[in-house]
């Protein structure tokens, strides 16, 4: 039972147009959550991660959302470059506890 | 800057060996992981260790074992490898602080049992 989802397994942008990702979650225990980047030959690397005490992060270009009603979570990356082209995984974990909990990822395609 | 190095980038093994990938990080961090990462599936946590000498099972142990007997190595051990081991393993590392845990990978093992 996958406790983070994120439904598509691909998305394709033009150069400079929005990318958003998506992620869902069932656990309500889980406060915290993080936005990996990875790139073919190389381990997952932080993005960017937001508390469940706010609804937004931002940082540059890239903004998470956090809906914790709805227990969805997005990520926006604005304006989108190719290098962003990469796998993303959503992950979240519960404060005090020692595991991360993936999603699926979701490979962008932002096209020149 | 903070280095993760796994010790192999690809392997290829055969049905019944032991195998070992090796991990090691130099940022004195005291957490280690274990993830492979399938197709589908994201990244699961095999297993983890909190301290030297010490570890925990992650959602799927079965078929593997760890060793942690200095703070920056941390060994996976699949004790009689099958097919359905096939998968790229990840090794993680992050500091004590839980309270805004991020995870620093190492590149990959991506391994092949036939």
């Amino acid at each position: 039972d996958q406790q983070v989802k994120q439904n598509s397994p691909s998305l394709s942008v033009q150069e400079g147009r929005i990318s958003i990702l998506n992620c869902d979650y069932t656990n309500s225990m889980f406060d915290y959550f993080l936005w990996y980047k990875k790139y073919p030959a190389e381990g997952p690397t932080f993005l960017i991660s937001i508390s469940s005490i706010k609804d937004k992060n931002e940082d540059g270009r890239f903004t998470v959302f956090l809906n914790k009603s709805a227990k969805h979570l997005s990520l926006h990356i604005v304006p989108s470059q190719p290098g962003d082209s990469a796998v993303y995984f959503c992950a979240a974990r519960r404060t005090g506890g020692f595991k991360t909990i993936f999603g699926a990822g979701t490979r962008l395609f932002v096209k020149a | 800057d903070v280095k993760v190095t796994q010790s192999s980038r690809y392997l290829v093994k055969r049905t019944g060996e032991k195998v070992f990938l090796e991990c090691v990080q130099d940022m004195d961090h005291e957490n280690m992981f274990w993830y492979r990462q399938d197709p589908g599936l994201g990244l699961r946590l095999i297993y983890f260790s909190y301290d030297v000498k010490m570890k925990e099972k992650g959602d799927i142990p079965e078929g593997y074992s760890v060793s942690r007997e200095k703070k920056e190595r941390f060994s996976l051990i699949l004790e009689s490898a099958s097919t359905n081991q096939t998968s790229m393993y990840l090794c993680a590392s992050s500091p004590i602080d839980r309270t805004n845990e991020k995870l620093f990978f190492g590149s990959g093992t991506q391994l092949s049992v036939l």
